[in-house]
């Protein structure tokens, strides 16, 4: 079956530090990956999605990047921490490819950031 | 982009309805809908492709009418697991890989 692991579930960064988020997915081969960020009692917004191996959308051009250096492997990065970079953030994988959107998002358990 | 949904909070006794519409102002091509439970991850409910079909879950179903660019989740007689926070995501652009996620609606159940 297939699984998503997302770490570290909590983190407290000082603003102006570098982040390094990181998600794995097994078993499953070229997945699409997402990385969402959740603001407190806020909706979804997507932040970077990849259809496949160093193959990054940027949605939200801020200061944070994304890189996808294996095909389970999904890196959510920042050079310094914003406060507003605070928040939930969700990877999460599908196995949809082209066409309609027919597959389901499976999250991870997510990182709460807090940026201080 | 981003679809709306109505209400932004409802609150229930258990075992009433409720419905939770989702609004788009681009032509939709599927529409997902999601639960939060506070500090979780969401979790998949179902989805809706083209075609005004409705999907059912249990209790919980799900309409999609592409003329209207809209999509209702059904919850009937709901039950204290239902509270939560609900999503739906909007695919806008077909082969565009991604979904667009509403700002949610929260749901709680009182006994």
């Amino acid at each position: 079956s297939q699984t998503i692991h997302q770490w570290p579930a909590t983190l407290v960064q000082p603003v102006g530090s570098p982040l390094s988020l990181e998600c794995t997915v097994e078993g499953t081969s070229n997945p699409n990956l997402y990385w969402y960020r959740q603001a407190a009692g806020r909706g979804l917004q997507l932040l970077f999605y990849s259809v496949g191996i160093g193959q990054i959308s940027s949605e939200v051009p801020q200061n944070l990047s994304a890189s996808r250096p294996q095909d389970r492997q999904f890196i959510l990065s920042s050079k310094k921490l914003l406060l507003s970079d605070s928040g939930f953030y969700l990877c999460a994988w599908t196995t949809a490819k082209g066409g309609s959107y027919n597959s389901p998002l499976h999250f991870g358990n997510g990182t709460r950031l807090t940026v201080t | 982009q981003q679809p709306v949904q109505s209400p932004q909070a409802v609150i229930l006794r258990e075992g009433e309805d409720a419905v939770i519409n989702c609004s788009s102002s681009k032509a939709l091509y599927s529409v997902h809908w999601y639960r939060q439970k506070h500090g979780e991850a969401p979790v998949f409910l179902m989805i809706l492709l083209k075609g005004g079909e409705q999907k059912g879950h249990e209790k919980i179903s799900a309409s999609f009418n592409e003329k209207k660019q809209q999509s209702s989740l059904y919850l009937t007689a709901s039950q204290l697991s239902y509270s939560g926070t609900y999503f739906c995501g909007t695919e806008i652009s077909g082969g565009a890989q991604k979904l667009v996620f509403g700002q949610g609606t929260r749901l709680t159940i009182n006994p």
